[in-house]
């Protein structure tokens, strides 16, 4: 199992500009997250998905969009990228059921914004 | 709000000493915690939980204890290995309309001298 990826995992981009985080999981969870970690932060939720067609707002939204079209997959879209989202942006996955919330985590991708 | 918070945001050991991370907790409701490890450029990797009907539990080299009275918890590491060296992250599970969400604190890193 590859467990969590990302892709990319590096990107440059100029503010203004748009693009979309892909993360993928091949656990068969039904819930997954999108989080940022910038230094001194620790990892703040952005939205997350209890299942395939669901998605919810997490700790800090504003500037980002989700999907979950399809279990396996949780895409993260900044529309106009500014340089308050330069961060390193880390996937997670998880089943939440029984005696565990343990998430997967993903190995991140660093983005900056110019 | 309620937030997860840690005493120290660097600790240095000695290559064979134990190491112990704090982590303060607001939430007296809170059920559930978990610590994660993240190696400088990698994702975060789970590490042990504990449920707040427990008061301790074991892993390999690592015990956390839980302490509701003053709501605190520690991660110890028995001799530890330069490999531990890393951040420290300890989390609560989310509640109410968040509940299965986890909130991370900030981070303890930790630096292993040969």
């Amino acid at each position: 199992n590859a467990g969590v990826t990302q892709t990319p995992k590096f990107r440059v981009l100029k503010t203004g500009q748009s693009m979309t985080l892909l993360c993928a999981q091949d656990m068969n969870h039904e819930y997954m997250y999108w989080y940022r970690q910038d230094p001194g932060m620790g990892l703040r939720l952005i939205h997350y998905s209890v299942g395939e067609g669901t998605t919810a707002k997490g700790e800090v939204p504003d500037g980002y969009n989700v999907s979950r079209l399809k279990k396996q997959n949780f895409l993260l879209g900044l529309e106009s990228a500014a340089p308050s989202q330069t961060s390193v942006y880390f996937c997670a996955s998880s089943f939440q059921v029984g005696e565990t919330y343990e998430q997967y985590f993903g190995p991140g991708t660093r983005l900056t914004v110019t | 709000g309620e937030s997860v918070g840690l005493h120290l945001p660097t600790l240095s050991v000695q290559e064979g000493d134990n190491s112990i991370i704090n982590c303060a907790y607001s939430n007296s409701a809170s059920d559930y915690f978990i610590w994660y490890k993240q190696e400088s450029g990698k994702g975060p990797q789970f590490i042990i939980d504990i449920r707040s009907n427990m008061d301790k539990r074991q892993g390999q080299r690592v015990t956390v204890l839980l302490n509701k009275t003053v709501k605190h918890l520690s991660l110890q590491i028995a001799a530890t290995q330069p490999g531990d060296s890393a951040v420290y992250f300890c989390a609560e599970k989310g509640y109410g309309g968040s509940q299965g969400n986890l909130i991370f604190g900030k981070g303890t890193k930790l630096s292993v001298k040969p």
